[in-house]
């Protein structure tokens, strides 16, 4: 298997700007997963798909994010009108039915300027 | 509601020596499962294990070994003949439910030196 992919691996805004990250999680892994991780910290949840439903949403997601999944395979990450505070590292991971955890893709870095 | 505590921020350690993570969780689950990923300067996290809340036995693998303890809800990670590879962050993360599919809640992580 090929690992999870993230595109892109850097990513510089400036603060107001849109910006949309995509997802391509191992083959035939029906579950995807993404997190936000911020300098010193460990990674927090925001979202999950299993295939192409949104299953769940964290409290950190507000409503200036939003994430699809449209056909069961690679997902995207859009942030509208982007923050300073949305400066992080963004991680995907996948995770097939026999599989035993989440696998991570190497993440995007967003800097807003 | 779910926590991981990693209280130990910083280790150093001379090479060769033995050293131990802790981790401390919160759940009020009886089904969870328990994780340990190791985060090297390349940035990408590494899946080293995952145990679940019916199986206490302690696991080995090579230098690598884990402590769990429900009493105590701990599971603390060793690592023996610690060696300049080792230096990186390493989380403890927890799942809670049935199938272990859920979510991830990671601990703060603690950045692991190895002095040569």
């Amino acid at each position: 298997d090929t690992g999870v992919s993230q595109d892109p691996r850097h990513k510089i805004t400036k603060r107001g700007q849109n910006v949309t990250f995509r997802c391509d999680p191992i083959s035939e892994h029906n579950r995807l997963y993404w997190y936000r991780q911020t300098l010193g910290q460990g990674p927090e949840f925001l979202t999950y798909f299993q295939n192409e439903a949104q299953l769940e949403k964290s409290r950190l997601l507000s409503d200036r994010f939003s994430a699809e999944r449209p056909k069961g395979s690679f997902s995207t990450l859009e942030i509208q009108r982007t923050e300073q505070g949305d400066s992080a590292m963004y991680l995907c991971a996948s995770r097939g039915s026999t599989a035993d955890t989440q696998y991570f893709g190497p993440g995007t870095r967003l800097t807003v300027l | 509601a779910q926590k991981v505590t990693q209280a130990q921020t910083e280790i150093s350690v001379v090479e060769k020596e033995d050293v131990t993570l802790d981790c401390v969780y919160e759940t009020r689950d009886t089904t969870y499962y328990l994780f340990w990923y190791k985060q090297p300067p390349s940035g990408e996290l590494v899946f080293l294990i995952r145990r679940n809340s019916f199986d206490e036995q302690n696991e080995i693998s090579g230098r690598y070994s884990w402590n769990f303890q429900k009493s105590t809800s701990s599971f603390n990670f060793t690592i023996t003949a610690s060696q300049v590879v080792d230096s990186a962050v390493y989380f403890c993360a927890l799942s809670e439910g049935l199938k272990g599919d859920e979510k991830l809640t990671f601990g703060t992580g603690t950045r692991l030196t190895i002095i040569p």
